[in-house]
């Protein structure tokens, strides 16, 4: 699988948009890119995934350049309840073999009034 | 339904103990998934059963032992457990195997004496 590459703590106010990248060079063909947010003492909880450009749901949207070697988590408008750890995982749709399902480090994101 | 309950939310044992933890969907899922998370690590893969049998097993000690008794329910058995094996146990579902599972429980925090 693709290993990915994300900052480890990033800083923001309320109301400002949060961009988070995450680097995934080796990302594979049929590699998807999925972002999963995190509060303490809860399971992780699936936000947006994508293959190539954007994507964007009523939470979050995501940006993949055309050589899908990173991609970057949007948040707009951010609250402190947004305040958690962002995980980035590359991998494809279904898992067919003994691979190694990883997460990332994650980014621990601290939305301030 | 869209959630993965587990229970329960809080576990305390002694190294000598057995206990069990479990998790339940009603989703219809049909791969269902065992993590363990540390404080402040991102969560790790131990097993994954799809269809009721066990699909992955990333060399877990045979002190954690999986159970899938039906579609909906997943157990995992505890005996003799170390004190580093202290964490947050985190439960999973998906449609099929997938390297994102769409949904995460609560998890169970384990303290082991």
């Amino acid at each position: 699988l693709a290993k990915t590459t994300q900052p480890i703590s990033m800083d923001s106010y309320e109301g400002q948009e949060v961009n988070i990248t995450c680097s995934h060079n080796n990302i594979a063909t049929n590699d998807y890119i999925t972002w999963y947010q995190q509060f303490p003492s809860q399971g992780p909880r699936f936000i947006i995934q994508g293959y190539k450009t954007k994507v964007t749901n009523e939470v979050a949207s995501l940006f993949i350049p055309a050589d899908r070697k990173s991609s970057t988590l949007s948040l707009p408008r951010v609250s402190l309840s947004d305040t958690a750890v962002y995980y980035c995982l590359v991998g494809p749709p279904m898992n067919t073999g003994f691979q190694k399902l990883v997460f990332g480090t994650g980014t621990r994101l601290l939305v301030s009034p | 339904d869209t959630e993965v309950t587990q229970t329960p939310k809080h576990l305390v044992m002694g190294m000598t103990n057995k206990k069990s933890l479990k998790c339940e969907q009603h989703m219809g899922h049909r791969a269902m998934y065992w993590y363990k998370q540390k404080a402040k690590k991102p969560p790790e893969l131990m097993f994954v059963y799809s269809y009721e049998k066990l699909s992955i097993n990333e060399s877990v000690p045979s002190r954690f032992s999986p159970e899938c008794p039906n579609s909906s329910l997943l157990n995992l058995h505890l005996h003799a457990l170390q004190p580093e094996d202290s964490a947050l146990y985190l439960c999973a579902s998906s449609q099929v195997v997938r390297v994102s599972p769409e949904y995460f429980g609560p998890g169970t925090r384990l303290t082991v004496l």
